[in-house]
């Protein structure tokens, strides 16, 4: 199974809105990434984990907050997002080392009203 | 600070021909991977590419790196519809105290057309 499960799909919030989005792996992997994509632009790293730890935070703002309960799961949190927040957030899986490959996520299609 | 640079951008390709993609970065890295991306669609790997020398290939594509020159090149041979795509290339930064650091190119949007 290289899958990794992304929910929702689409998501539409306004800016006093709060919602998470989830990303779900059982590769075993123990590093969890969220990248933000906007259209015909490459993926931007926002946040890495690494064994359940925060390892790296790339600047971004405080609306944004991940969470990583367990080696499976992975959560960014959303609060007060502004509309140029509006992309598709992909989350990937990799083993730590290794070669590292990247497993992606369908993603979320986030709008923000 | 790690950039990656891709070219071309864009790639107009006519099917039959052979055409290749060049990505660039600027420090030492220790791993480099090519993913493609169709419209509207998640990233799949293609391919990961970890030492001076290293080839790979899988059917059309043809990836190789140069650690020395820091480039990376994905080769496509005899190009046919199923290749119209994005392809990125991205790029590990060496960290001994973190892991997961990846800077993307910018794509290269590749069109094959009869």
């Amino acid at each position: 199974d290289t899958e990794v499960t992304q929910t929702p799909k689409h998501l539409v919030m306004g800016m006093t809105n709060k919602k998470s989005l989830k990303c779900e792996q059982h590769m075993g992997h123990r590093a969890m990434y969220w990248y933000k994509q906007k259209a015909k632009k490459p993926p931007e790293l926002m946040f890495v984990y690494s064994y359940e730890k925060l390892s790296i935070n790339e600047s971004v703002p405080s609306r944004f907050s991940p969470e990583c309960p367990n080696s499976s799961l992975l959560n960014l949190h959303l609060h007060a997002l502004q509309p140029e927040d509006s992309a598709l957030y992909l989350c990937a899986s990799s083993h730590v080392d290794r070669e590292g490959i990247q497993y992606f996520g369908a993603g979320t299609r986030l709008s923000v009203l | 600070e790690l950039k990656v640079e891709q070219n071309p951008l864009f790639l107009s390709m006519q099917e039959g021909k052979n055409y290749t993609i060049y990505c660039n970065y600027s420090t030492t890295s220790d791993r480099l991977y090519w993913y493609r991306q169709d419209p509207g669609k998640s990233l799949e790997s293609l391919f990961v590419l970890l030492s001076n020398g290293a080839v790979k290939q899988e059917g059309r594509l043809m990836a190789s790196l140069d650690t020395k020159a820091r480039l990376s090149t994905l080769h496509i041979t005899a190009a046919v519809h199923d290749l119209s795509a994005t392809y990125f290339c991205a790029v590990r930064l060496r960290a001994t105290d973190s892991w997961g650091k990846f800077q993307f190119g910018a794509g290269t949007q590749v069109v094959v057309t009869p």
